[in-house]
């Protein structure tokens, strides 16, 4: 598996407080993605990176918020967290330069439950 | 925006029985990926297909892009039980979205010994 790690790997949390998941990468990938995953919707994109400071949204972005300060780290943040927000939380990277094939790597995922 | 279609959610098969899954967009791909997600697992790549009518084997799966490259179709042969998981198409819209991967909702395969 690709050098990808995710942190927590659990949380359990309450309505209303800020949640932030980290995915750390060895890999020097310059593309990293944030999905969650529920049953009956797949792996459904929040937000991705395609570089430093770079940052761009998915299909279910509201209520998230990224960062991506050096290559390595990629942070999503839920300010404010919701009980529909409770999800399995993967992290991808994907292509290391623009003309790389675009196949992603995930992480061992993270099972936030909000209470 | 682009949608991507998977059927059937779910399969049930007896073992040595064949499995297909179909994955079929709302728009025209520029290529088209497979992943296969073990039961409590992270999704792993299997293949990506790049080509209008592109056939691959993988031992005894065999992986189809359609000629209009908007649909895909995932054959296992002969399950075993070290088939089980739930396998996801993923598409790349052509011309845009470098990078960006829609996912079908994914076909749940579950093997009888």
């Amino acid at each position: 598996d690709a050098g990808i790690t995710q942190s927590p790997r659990h949380k359990v949390t309450e309505t209303g407080t800020p949640v932030t998941l980290r995915c750390h990468q060895t890999e020097n990938h310059r593309y990293m993605y944030w999905y969650r995953q529920d049953p009956g919707h797949g792996l459904r994109l929040i937000h991705y990176s395609y570089g430093v400071k770079d940052t761009d949204k998915g299909e279910v972005s509201d209520g998230y918020s990224v960062s991506r300060s050096k290559t390595e780290d990629f942070l999503l943040t839920l300010e404010s967290a919701t009980s529909s927000q409770t999800s399995v939380y993967f992290c991808a990277i994907g292509p290391k330069t623009t003309s790389a094939a675009d196949t992603q790597y995930f992480g061992p995922g993270t099972r936030l439950t909000v209470l | 925006g682009q949608q991507v279609m998977q059927i059937p959610q779910y399969q049930h098969v007896q073992e040595g029985e064949d499995f297909t899954t179909y994955c079929n967009s709302s728009t025209t791909l520029s290529n088209i990926q497979w992943y296969k997600q073990r039961p409590g697992g992270h999704p792993v790549f299997l293949i990506q297909l790049v080509k209008s009518g592109e056939v691959k084997k993988q031992k005894r799966l065999t992986f189809q892009f359609g000629e209009a490259k908007k649909n895909s179709s995932l054959h296992i042969t002969a399950t075993q039980t070290t088939d089980v998981g739930t396998y996801f198409c993923a598409g790349v819209e052509g011309g845009t979205s470098y990078g960006k991967l829609t996912f079908g909702q994914g076909t749940i395969l579950t093997v009888h010994p």
